[in-house]
This record gives structure tokens, sequence and C-alpha cells, in this order.
């Protein structure tokens, strides 16, 4: 039971390039969720999906893309990546019925 | 949504207690939530607390939770260095959806 994988780990952009973030989850939950850490602001939602087939945006959806591509698997993608998107991101899935998110390692990407 | 605020930093010394505290202008009457992140690491559930309870046990963590002010707290007894971490509050949204709304985060730093 791996919990909520994340890949790549780490990753370098340049400015302008796209990139997709992987996250997948082995727990059966419905809902899923990718964050960005910044520092000195928390952890702020980018975007949300309550179930497969449905997403909605956060607090900082702009640049980004999501796909649910299943139960599993909600990915994230960055178009046309750029310095303000230097961060860590995080997904999280929750236990269905509850409000207990559980986080995967973490992407630490930087854009030059 | 609502404003969930931190303080920054809180530096002990091992063996001390400590205590977190957490403030936030608005929550739906469910759970509220404390996870820690150690280095490089994504966020780990540690305790809650239900809405119509002032104080919850576990083992080294004390909860309190004042409705009132909408203050919580997070008080680690007896503290090691392995309890250096970053602490955060979370509160349910109470904007609809299944998703919390987390507070700047709290990073501890134990001294020897």
């Amino acid at each position: 039971n791996a919990g909520v994988t994340q890949t790549p780990k780490f990753q370098v952009l340049k400015t302008g390039q796209s990139m997709t973030l992987q996250c997948a989850q082995d727990m059966n939950h419905n809902s899923m969720y990718w964050y960005r850490q910044d520092p000195g602001m928390g952890l702020r939602l980018i975007y949300y999906s309550a179930s497969e087939g449905t997403t909605d945006k956060g607090e900082v959806p702009n640049g980004y893309n999501v796909s649910r591509l299943n139960k599993r698997e909600f990915s994230l993608r960055l178009e046309s990546a750029a310095p303000s998107q230097t961060s860590v991101y995080f997904c999280a899935s929750a236990r269905d019925g509850t409000y207990e998110q559980y986080f995967g390692p973490g992407t630490r990407l930087t854009v030059t | 949504g609502e404003d969930v605020e931190q303080s920054l930093f809180l530096s002990v010394r091992e063996g001390d207690s400590s205590v977190i505290n957490c403030t936030y202008t608005d929550s739906s009457s469910t759970y509220l939530y404390w996870y820690k992140q150690e280095p490089g690491a994504g966020l780990q559930l540690l305790t809650y607390i239900f809405s119509n309870m002032d104080m919850k046990q576990d083992q080294r963590l004390t909860v309190l939770l004042n409705k009132k002010d909408k203050h919580l707290s997070l008080r680690i007894a007896d503290t090691q260095t392995g309890d250096s971490a970053i602490y955060f509050c979370a509160i349910p949204f109470t904007g609809g959806g299944n998703k919390l709304t987390f507070g700047t985060g709290t990073q501890l730093k134990v001294e020897l």
C-alpha cells in the first residue's frame, strides 16, 4: 500500500517549457487535490477533483490544467512554465466521508 | 472561504513544552486538523479534534479548541529534536466541496 505517489521528485524547466506532474493513489479515494507550497504562504489549492471525471478550480489555478484520468490518477500540467511557478507541488487524496487528506512526497520544481 | 493564521516560527529547548497557535475566521461544525511536515517530505496527519470538544489528548499531544474565539492550539509536551518540523492547522472550507484551508504553517525548532 504505497498511499499517494508523485513523479518526478525534482524538475528544472526553462521559461516557456511544458511538463506534466503525475500523481496516483491506491486508497480508492474519490477526492484528489493539487497544492503548491511557497515559503510563508502555507499550502494553496490549485485544483480539486471530487470524483473521476470532475475537476474544479482552487485558489490559484492560473497557468495550470489538470486531468482526472481515472479514480487513481490526477495529473497537473504546466503548459508554458514561468518563474513564478517555481514551488513545491503536493498531491493529496481524501478519505471518503471525511476531510482527512493524505499527501504525496512532493515535486520540487524550479523554473529558470 | 476563511483565513487561517499561524505564527511563522517557534523555538524551544528540548524537554520543554511547545504551544503552536492557530486562529481562523470561520468553520463548519466538523473536525479541525493538525498536520506535521518534516524536512523534504509531504504533510502527515498528526491529530484532529471534533468541533464539539474543548480538548483532546493523544500521548504527548494536546489539542485545545476555543470555538468562541476561533482559536486552536497544539501543545507538545517534553519536546524532542525529532519534533522539529513545520506544523499546519487545517480547517474545513465553508464554501462547499470536500476541501481544507491550511494555515501558513509554524516552523518549530527544538534546540539542545
